[in-house]
């Protein structure tokens, strides 16, 4: 079974603190995805990794940054923390091989709340 | 552009009652996938099926069937005697193209099975 695991299912932060968000995967999948999900918007790409150290910008990439030193490892970090970036973040995991064809597997998910 | 649209936002259902929840998408690729994915209460997506643009044959899974008619450019899923574990959030996406299988996710419909 594939196993996507992120460090913490809740969060309180305040303005202006750096968060760090982790997630590891088990399966050495090559692609790792993170995601925000807000309520009527559905899951929304924020940055995703096809490789180690390798990484490109989603559809909402503005306030946070990533890393990824280790296959099985992608962190999302927020540098500075904004009331509006208070959502549920999804990590998200799959093989490379033709991608349109593969299955992105989820973990729990991290609920972030911002004060 | 890709997209995904979900137009039921909420639905309740009385258990055993059968239940469709819409999908409808936009693309210009001629090869795409189309995924299903759950939402528990819990918060993690757990991946139902994936569907090629090629494959048009409706596709049964137990309770859950799934029908894709690429002349009206949908994806509709039908859960047959709901349960009450079924009531989650349900969401739609679409695989764009290139290698890295970034998904295009719908709204969600949130589904609420009564006993």
């Amino acid at each position: 079974d594939v196993k996507v695991t992120q460090s913490s299912r809740y969060l309180v932060k305040r303005t202006g603190e750096k968060v760090f968000l982790e997630c590891v995967q088990d399966m050495d999948h090559e692609n790792m995805f993170w995601y925000r999900q807000d309520p009527g918007l559905g899951l929304r790409l924020i940055y995703f990794s096809y490789d180690v150290k390798m990484k490109e910008k989603g559809d909402i990439p503005e306030g946070y940054s990533v890393s990824r030193e280790k296959k099985e490892r992608f962190s999302l970090i927020l540098e500075s923390a904004s009331t509006n970036q208070t959502s549920m973040y999804l990590c998200a995991s799959s093989l490379r091989a033709s991608g349109r064809r593969v299955t992105q597997y989820f973990g729990p998910g991290t609920r972030l709340l911002v004060l | 552009a890709q997209k995904v649209t979900q137009a039921q936002t909420e639905i309740s259902v009385v258990e055993k009652e059968d239940v469709t929840l819409d999908c409808v998408y936009e693309t210009r690729d001629t090869t795409y996938y189309l995924f299903w994915y759950k939402q528990p209460p819990s918060g993690e997506l757990v991946f139902l099926i994936r569907r090629n643009s090629f494959d048009e044959q409706n596709e049964i899974s137990g309770r859950y069937s799934w029908n894709f008619q690429k002349s009206t450019s949908s994806f509709n899923f039908t859960i047959t005697a709901s349960q009450v574990v079924d009531s989650a959030v349900y969401f739609c996406a679409l695989s764009v193209a290139g290698n890295t299988g970034k998904l295009i996710f719908g709204q969600g419909t949130t589904l609420q099975v009564k006993p």
